[in-house]
């Protein structure tokens, strides 16, 4: 199975920052890889696939970008919805796998 | 819109079978991969496998021996069982949509499973 680590595991952030989430893969998965966003009770929710492309209807500040077995998340200007855990993913080979998660907390 | 939704047991004994159904709208069954995940805060998130329609379903090996999928397209309906349940089975389960591009793009609001005698 490949192997995906996210770093940090927790962040501590302020409404207006920017933050950056760092996956690794075990092994190289091209740009099969997505970001997720997950609130307390709920569905993980699509942000990004393909490594860089934006889902419909999220918003810009999101972006992603990496290839092989290097990725990151970022998110500029922090808004009070975007505080919730963040997790990576690949899509590569079966079985998929996800990260351990990111939470972003309010400072 | 696409909507899914999980419904099973809640509750289950160690050493019996688990079985959940995932219900679909919105959505076209027999066009795309179905899958079944699950969260637990030992495991956090784990791909339990998929399905597409006609064809043979892919399981996570760690959990093969124990799993069956399948989908009935005439009622828009996923199933999985899982047998053998042990405490480690505990988690709440979630059924997604995969599309183009190999991403998940629509999720249950997910059912915990709780494996207790």
């Amino acid at each position: 199975d490949i192997q995906m680590t996210q770093s940090p595991s927790s962040v501590s952030a302020s409404v207006g920052d920017r933050v950056i989430i760092t996956c690794r893969a075990s092994q190289n998965v091209n740009n099969w890889l997505a970001w997720y966003q997950q609130k307390a009770g709920q569905a993980p929710k699509l942000l990004i696939y393909a490594a860089a492309s934006l889902e419909n209807g999220v918003p810009s500040r999101f972006s992603g970008r990496g290839f092989g077995t290097d990725f990151t998340l970022t998110i500029n200007s922090l808004q009070p919805e975007d505080f919730a855990t963040y997790f990576c993913q690949q899509a590569n080979s079966v079985p998929l796998t996800f990260g351990g998660g990111t939470r972003v907390e309010l400072k | 819109q696409v909507h899914l939704q999980e419904s099973g047991p809640g509750l289950v004994r160690p050493s019996e079978t688990l079985s959940l159904t995932c219900s679909i709208s919105g959505a076209s069954v027999s066009s795309h991969y179905w899958t079944w995940i699950r969260q637990s805060a030992t495991n956090g998130l784990e791909w339990i496998g998929r399905i597409y329609p006609g064809v043979t379903a892919e399981y996570n090996p760690s959990l093969r021996s124990r799993l069956s999928m399948s989908v009935d397209t005439s009622k828009k309906q996923l199933f999985l069982k899982v047998n053998s349940l042990t405490a480690a089975d505990t988690a709440v389960y979630f059924c997604a949509r995969e599309i183009a591009s190999r991403r998940l793009d629509s999720w249950g609001q997910g059912t915990l499973v709780t494996v207790s005698s």
